[in-house]
């Protein structure tokens, strides 16, 4: 299929780490993305990973890719109220067209 | 990273009129330029892909004679809904590319537009 999938939904507490799940369909894909939406705002581009790499880790953000598993993950360290939002993973395919996951809204509990 | 504005920002618009949305990209030529449009609660669905000099790309299930694409510059796209009616009402996002990245598949997003349609 061409879904990129994501669970809906994740709660975790101030100061704990986040780890937001997404498994994508295209093995050809060369950038796999995470961006980060607040409400009624666009999309920023929080960090990226290319498709030949298995980890990369910026700042609290820690991302991590099992290509053979078409398995891609975001965790964010001593995540913050103001990390409450929706966070979109992406693929970008053949015609460097992208597809976008289902979103997963995160929500911060003080 | 690169800048890409969107306005409007909000538009509402009684039905049957045509919205044009600009999408420009501030600090970088972008030959290549994408239209999302997003449901409440929803993912980015892709409607078009906008090549600077030459025709839209559309994506299936997308109607070009309704959602008209112009990219006459390296810097601006513009997306006109035409005879809008209610069901258009939509949060539209535009993106773009710079070439001159070293990923050059990264994409930066404009801020969105909220279209009404009443």
């Amino acid at each position: 299929g061409e879904d990129v999938e994501q669970s809906l939904f994740l709660s975790v507490r101030e100061g704990d780490s986040s780890v937001i799940n997404c498994t994508y369909t295209d093995s050809s894909s060369t950038y796999l993305y995470w961006y980060k939406q607040e409400p009624g705002a666009g999309l920023q581009l929080l960090t990226y990973i290319f498709s030949n790499m298995d980890m990369k880790q910026d700042q609290r953000l820690t991302v991590l890719l099992n290509k053979k598993d078409k398995h891609l993950s975001l965790r964010i360290a001593d995540t913050q109220t103001g990390d409450s939002a929706i966070y979109f993973c992406a693929e970008s395919r053949a015609g460097n067209q992208f597809y976008f996951g289902t979103g997963t809204s995160l929500t911060v509990i003080p | 990273g690169a800048v890409v504005s969107q306005h409007p920002s909000w538009v509402i618009c009684k039905s049957g009129t045509s919205v044009k949305i600009e999408c420009r990209s501030l600090d970088f030529q972008a030959t290549t330029m994408f239209w999302y449009r997003q449901f409440p609660k929803q993912s980015l669905m892709l409607m078009a892909t906008s090549n600077e000099g030459s025709k839209a790309t559309y994506e299936q299930g997308v109607e070009k004679d309704k959602f008209l694409i112009n990219h006459a510059s390296l810097t601006l796209s513009t997306l006109t809904v035409t005879s809008a009616h209610p069901e258009d009402s939509s949060f539209y996002i535009c993106s773009a590319r710079d070439p001159l990245e070293r990923t050059q598949e990264t994409q930066y997003f404009g801020p969105g537009t909220r279209l009404l349609v009443l």
